[in-house]
């Protein structure tokens, strides 16, 4: 079965550059969620994204936007990174907001390490 | 807002034993999804089991079982016949009910470190 996918799967970008993760879901799920995951913490909730338009904003810092297009996809970016910026960043995708009830689909995540 | 609290930052365990894993959580909600996810090493986030707050009977997933007590807004996880494979973080999970308007993330405890012992 189609999962979520997410590229790049490492990525390393010094301090004060830009970044963009994408992520696919999968096939037919209209929502996506991003979330940050710093070392040795538990996932914290940024932003998602249901039938393309923005359905929920977390502790997603003003450097940070995202979007989803037509297709669904969607894609974070991240400017005048930060050290602390690093960290798992993990896209989930689901059918409806609550995915009826089955939870999220994650995908493997994007390991984002700022020098 | 919702909190979920995991009391047991980390755990042992013997291979073939079994091992309770702890969760508490706090809601003014009555219409809820609750969830426990491994994370291995290779840090893929993967759902163990599910349970939906209405439904009494406890969830049960092959060697995964809860013990869900909706008026002590406790959801525990036991794991039997525990295997090296459960080696894993695992996060205690909340979600509200969809009733329209409303945030609907995933709510994480800080997770329970699980080792497996040969």
């Amino acid at each position: 079965a189609a999962g979520v996918i997410q590229s790049p799967r490492h990525l390393i970008k010094e301090k004060r550059e830009t970044a963009t993760l994408k992520c696919y879901p999968i096939p037919r799920h209209d929502t996506v969620y991003w979330y940050q995951q710093g070392p040795g913490q538990d996932p914290q909730f940024l932003i998602s994204f249901y039938e393309k338009m923005q359905s929920d904003k977390g502790s997603i810092p003003d450097r940070f936007s995202a979007q989803q297009f037509s297709d669904y996809h969607s894609e974070l970016n991240m400017s005048s990174l930060e050290l602390g910026d690093s960290a798992l960043y993990f896209c989930a995708s689901s059918l409806g907001r609550t995915g009826t009830g089955d939870g999220y689909t994650f995908g493997s995540g994007t390991r984002l390490t700022v020098v | 807002a919702q909190t979920v609290t995991q009391s047991q930052p980390e755990m042992s365990v013997q291979e073939a034993e079994t091992v309770t894993l702890s969760c508490t959580y706090d809601t003014s909600e009555s219409n809820y999804y609750l969830f426990w996810y491994k994370q291995p090493p290779s840090r893929q986030m993967i759902l163990v089991i599910r349970q939906e707050a209405y439904k009494q009977q406890n969830a049960t997933e092959n060697r995964f079982s809860v013990n869900f007590q909706k008026a002590a807004k406790s959801f525990s996880l036991k794991i039997s016949d525990s295997q090296l494979g459960d080696t894993a973080m695992y996060f205690c999970a909340f979600m509200k009910q969809y009733s329209g308007a409303g945030s609907y993330q995933l709510t994480f405890g800080k997770g329970t470190k699980l080792s497996v012992i040969p």
